[in-house]
């Protein structure tokens, strides 16, 4: 079955560092997507990409899906403690095929 | 934001008791699933629904059952609650860009 993995599992960075959290799929996705899990919560929708090596940016965050279309990045600039979370991405490879999600990313922020 | 909800927030309850845990939603969504999470740790999805009366079996192999008979309501049961079924459980449904809302979960204890 597809399979979606994330590198790496937990990061520590110093707030203003650079953050970036790196997602691979077994198949061909149709689509990624990426969510923020803050601590005590439930995942909460950042952004989905659809076009081979698209490229979307919400603020700090800039988002990229790969060429083949099975991997994906997530890069932070300057992070701020507000950032602290875990980052999943999930990938669907359309049609009737469920959502799969990474294993995650777990960022911790060093004031 | 979104409309799903799932109660009970928290459970705490004795080994062989029967549990079921609600989820609905109000967006008039097809879609719906039920993942199981341990703290800081992956997404398992144990139950997916397409439809009302589909339900389909996700990945982690889960004792608990699922009914969907109606489109906002899908439920998750328990026959015979055991201390290994301690864990968060989260439902979501998904709109037709795949784009997953989730309810605040529901932490269960079983002692």
């Amino acid at each position: 079955g597809q399979q979606v993995m994330q590198i790496p599992q937990y990061q520590h960075v110093q707030e203003g560092e650079d953050f970036t959290t790196y997602c691979n799929s077994s198949t061909t996705l149709s689509n990624i997507q990426w969510y923020k899990q803050r601590p005590g919560g439930h995942p909460v929708f950042l952004i989905q990409l659809v076009k081979s090596g698209e490229v979307k940016k919400q603020k700090r965050l800039t988002f990229q899906f790969g060429e083949a279309k099975k991997n994906s990045s997530l890069h932070i600039t300057a992070t701020q403690t507000t950032d602290v979370g875990t980052y999943f991405c999930a990938g669907n490879s359309g049609g009737y095929q469920k959502v799969t999600f990474g294993t995650g990313t777990k960022l911790q922020v060093i004031p | 934001e979104a409309d799903i909800y799932q109660t009970p927030r928290y459970l705490v309850i004795g080994t062989g008791k029967k549990i079921t845990l609600e989820c609905s939603q109000t967006m008039g969504h097809d879609k719906m699933y039920w993942y199981q999470q341990d703290p800081g740790m992956e997404l398992h999805l144990i139950h997916y629904s397409y439809g009302v009366n589909s339900t389909e079996k996700g990945d982690l192999s889960s004792e608990s059952t699922v009914s969907r008979i109606r489109t906002e309501h899908f439920p998750l049961t328990l026959e015979s609650a055991r201390p290994s079924h301690t864990s968060q459980y989260l439902c979501a449904s998904s709109d037709f860009k795949e784009k997953l809302f989730f309810g605040s979960g529901t932490q269960l204890s079983v002692l």
